[in-house]
């Protein structure tokens, strides 16, 4: 019931192409679902997130598609950079406690 | 710099051994969180503080434990150390668990503990 399902484990993108990362989630109780991104050495950022009233959020390259039927969410980088090169997590949380589980990462490789 | 201070960032120790990570959160925080991360179990959240009580507990071992102190600052101690126990021990910080702005919170740098 906790559980947060992320695909790809790693993806090869060109630059200047479009990386799609999906996440699944089980427990219907989670309200917020963010991003983070992770580069070697350094602790996750905060990316984007959303609640699951809306199904879309877009902030500069990167947008969250948000399907709450499905259970489903996925992270868009549009216009790839190397730069974007890290490890990507999606989370979920639910209740005033915040703490988030985690999904289990895509590693992100963009190739100038 | 995320704000949120962890020390030491690297840690080597024997199997048997006991190790204080710390974590200072950022200015005006009131809630610390601590997460492991290993190669084969991902991210976990292991528990929460907000202002100096226990709020939430997760995976943590009976051999872990935390607090927070009046200033803030948070320890975690993992006691009777494994090879297992090798990992990325993160903090992370908000400013409390009934705030608005509470989500997406802010984690330090780690501390990367090996046990030899």
């Amino acid at each position: 019931q906790q559980q947060v399902k992320q695909s790809p484990q790693s993806l090869i993108v060109q630059k200047g192409g479009i990386s799609i990362i999906n996440c699944a989630y089980e427990n219907t109780a989670f309200d917020y679902f963010p991003w983070y991104q992770q580069f070697p050495g350094k602790g996750p950022a905060l990316l984007i997130a959303i609640r699951p009233d809306v199904s879309e959020k877009k902030e500069g390259r990167f947008t969250i598609s948000f399907n709450k039927s499905a259970k489903q969410f996925s992270l868009h980088i549009m216009d790839s950079q190397p730069g974007d090169s890290a490890t990507y997590f999606c989370a979920a949380s639910r209740g005033s406690a915040r703490q988030l589980t985690f999904g289990s990462g895509t590693q992100l490789t963009v190739l100038p | 710099d995320s704000g949120v201070t962890q020390t030491p960032k690297h840690l080597i120790t024997a199997t048997g051994q006991r190790v204080t990570l710390r974590c200072s959160p950022r200015s005006g925080d009131l809630s610390v969180y601590w997460y492991q991360q290993s190669l084969d179990q991902g991210l976990q959240f292991l528990i929460q503080y907000y202002n100096g009580e226990e709020r939430a507990k997760g995976n943590i071992l009976e051999r872990f434990s935390a607090q927070q102190f009046p200033d803030l600052h948070s320890e975690l101690n993992l006691s009777s150390l494994e090879l297992g126990d090798s990992a990325l021990y993160f903090c992370a910080s908000s400013p409390g668990h009934q705030h608005p702005s509470n989500y997406g919170y802010t984690f330090g740098s780690g501390t990367r503990l090996t046990v030899v």
